[in-house]
């Protein structure tokens, strides 16, 4: 899998959208981008995944840039339950054998009243 | 929502004791990911189910950690005898390989083990 850099930490101002960049300048073709995030005590929750067209679901949006080097998860009005390790995520999902997630340091968000 | 069910959530026990961690996962989903997390390590896979047969259990010591899954609502990780190392939140997570691709792992609030 693509090895991803992100910031360690960032904060936020709740209310606000929260901009959470990854690079991932080696990823491959048919590698997708995951987002997760750990809450302090919970186990890592699913938020979002994409190959290169932006997504959004009811939790965020993911922007992928067009060389596919680089992405952004956005929370669109932070609060303060968004404070929590966020890990992105580049590997592939249709090798019926690989199935590994690799979670890096990831960036701990904290949303601040 | 679904979720994937870990029990205990917290267990101490003293060195030597065996210790059992269950795990239910979400109804439907046919594979199943045990990973453990220390702050030393992050998060690390120790075992891998896919239709409840182990296709990977190559990040487990294996001298004393065992993992099944005797029915497909339920899996199980043992560690006998315990360890003070092997002090950690262990994870159970859940997901569906369907049409070739794997989707999004989902999982538990784990098992928080000190091992004394």
């Amino acid at each position: 899998d693509a090895k991803t850099t992100q910031p360690p930490s960032m904060d936020c101002a709740e209310g606000r959208a929260a901009n959470l960049p990854c690079n991932h300048s080696t990823i491959s073709g048919n590698e997708y981008v995951y987002w997760y995030r750990q809450i302090h005590s919970q186990g890592p929750q699913y938020i979002i995944h994409g190959l290169k067209n932006n997504e959004t679901n009811e939790m965020a949006s993911l922007i992928i840039t067009e060389d596919r080097k680089s992405s952004t998860l956005i929370l669109p009005h932070a609060t303060l339950r968004d404070t929590a390790v966020y890990y992105c995520i580049v590997r592939v999902t249709t090798l019926i054998n690989d199935y590994k997630l690799s979670f890096g340091a990831g960036t701990t968000v904290t949303v601040r009243a | 929502d679904a979720r994937v069910t870990q029990t205990p959530r917290h267990k101490v026990t003293e060195m030597g004791q065996e210790v059992t961690m269950r795990c239910q996962p979400i109804l439907g989903h046919n594979t199943v990911f045990w990973y453990r997390q220390t702050m030393m390590q992050g998060l690390e896979l120790l075992a891998y189910f896919r239709n409840r047969a182990p296709l990977d259990d190559s990040g487990m010591p294996k001298d004393r950690f065992s993992a099944e899954m005797p029915d497909a609502t339920l899996a199980t990780l043992k560690i006998q005898p315990s360890e003070p190392r092997d002090s950690a939140v262990y994870f159970c997570a859940s997901g569906l390989v369907s049409r070739g691709h794997h989707q999004p792992q989902h999982f538990g609030d784990g098992t928080r083990l000190s091992i004394l």
